[in-house]
C-alpha cells in the first residue's frame, strides 16, 4: 500500500482481555517497528523486526505483550490478560532498512483503551 | 541511557512569523541521528528533518532548518514563515548509529495564530 495502515483505529475492550492489533507495513519494507504512546508522552519503542524474526524486543514491557510477522510483512502485536495501564496509543511504523536515510514511515496508530 | 528533554510543552507563534523549538539530549555516543517528528491530530509522526551527528553542517528543508550544537547537546528547530498547517506536536528523537530504536523527547505543542 502507499502507507503504514493501522486496524483497527479505535479497540475498547475490558480489562483482562486479549486484544490483537494489526500494521499493515509499506511494500517492500523489511524493517518493522511497534511503538506505544501514552496521553502526553512520546513514543516509546516496543520492538524491532528485520524481515520475519524480531530483532530486538527489548522494549516490551513484559511477557502478557508479543508480536509476530509470519511472512515478513504484515505484524500483529498482541496483548494478554490487558490491563487498564495499556491503555495508550500503539503506533507501527516500517522503513527500507533500519538506516533508511529518509527514516520510518508511521501509520496513525491504534487507540487503545482497557476500561 | 539517552534521554531528550523538550522543555517547552507549549509554544505559539502569529502566522508568517518564525518560532524556535528548543531540544536536549543525553548520549556518550560520538555518533547518531537526530530527528523531529511532527504529530497532527490524525496521529501519524511525520518526518520533518533529520540531522547526521557526524555533520557540522546544519540540516536544512525549505521553512525548516535546525541548529545543531553537538557539545552542547541541543538541536532546536526553526520554524520560518509559519503556517496554519504547522499547528501540531513536535517531537524530538535521537537514535544510536548502531540503534534500532528512537528515544522522543515528550513534545511541544505548537499553536499557529492566524
Amino acid at each position: 500500500g502507499a502507507g503504514v495502515s493501522q486496524t483497527p483505529s479505535n479497540k475498547v475492550t475490558e480489562k483482562g482481555k486479549y486484544v490483537e492489533l494489526r500494521c499493515d507495513p509499506i511494500s517492500g519494507h523489511t524493517a518493522l517497528y511497534w511503538y506505544r504512546q501514552s496521553l502526553g508522552q512520546g513514543p516509546e519503542f516496543l520492538i524491532y523486526f528485520q524481515g520475519t524474526g524480531a530483532a530486538d524486543d527489548s522494549g516490551l514491557p513484559n511477557d502478557r505483550f508479543f508480536a509476530v510477522r509470519p511472512e515478513g510483512s504484515v505484524s500483529t502485536l498482541k496483548i494478554q490478560r490487558t490491563e487498564r495501564g495499556d491503555s495508550a496509543v500503539y503506533l507501527c511504523a516500517s522503513s527500507l532498512s533500519r538506516d533508511s536515510p529518509y527514516g520510518y514511515t508511521f501509520g496513525s496508530g491504534t487507540r487503545l483503551t482497557v476500561v | 541511557a539517552q534521554t531528550v528533554t523538550q522543555s517547552q510543552p507549549e509554544m505559539s507563534v502569529q502566522e508568517a512569523e518564525t518560532v524556535t523549538l528548543s531540544c536536549t539530549y543525553d548520549t556518550s555516543e560520538s555518533d547518531y541521528y537526530l530527528f523531529w517528528y511532527k504529530q497532527p491530530p490524525s496521529r501519524q509522526m511525520i518526518l520533518v528533518i533529520r540531522q547526521e551527528a557526524y555533520k557540522q553542517q546544519n540540516a536544512t528543508e525549505n521553512r525548516f532548518s535546525v541548529n545543531f550544537q553537538k557539545a552542547a547537546k541541543s538541536f532546536s528547530l526553526k520554524i520560518s514563515d509559519s503556517q496554519l498547517g504547522d499547528a501540531a506536536m513536535y517531537f524530538c528523537a535521537y537514535r544510536r548509529d548502531t540503534g534500532n530504536q528512537f528515544y522522543f523527547g515528550t513534545g511541544t505543542s505548537l499553536t499557529v495564530i492566524p
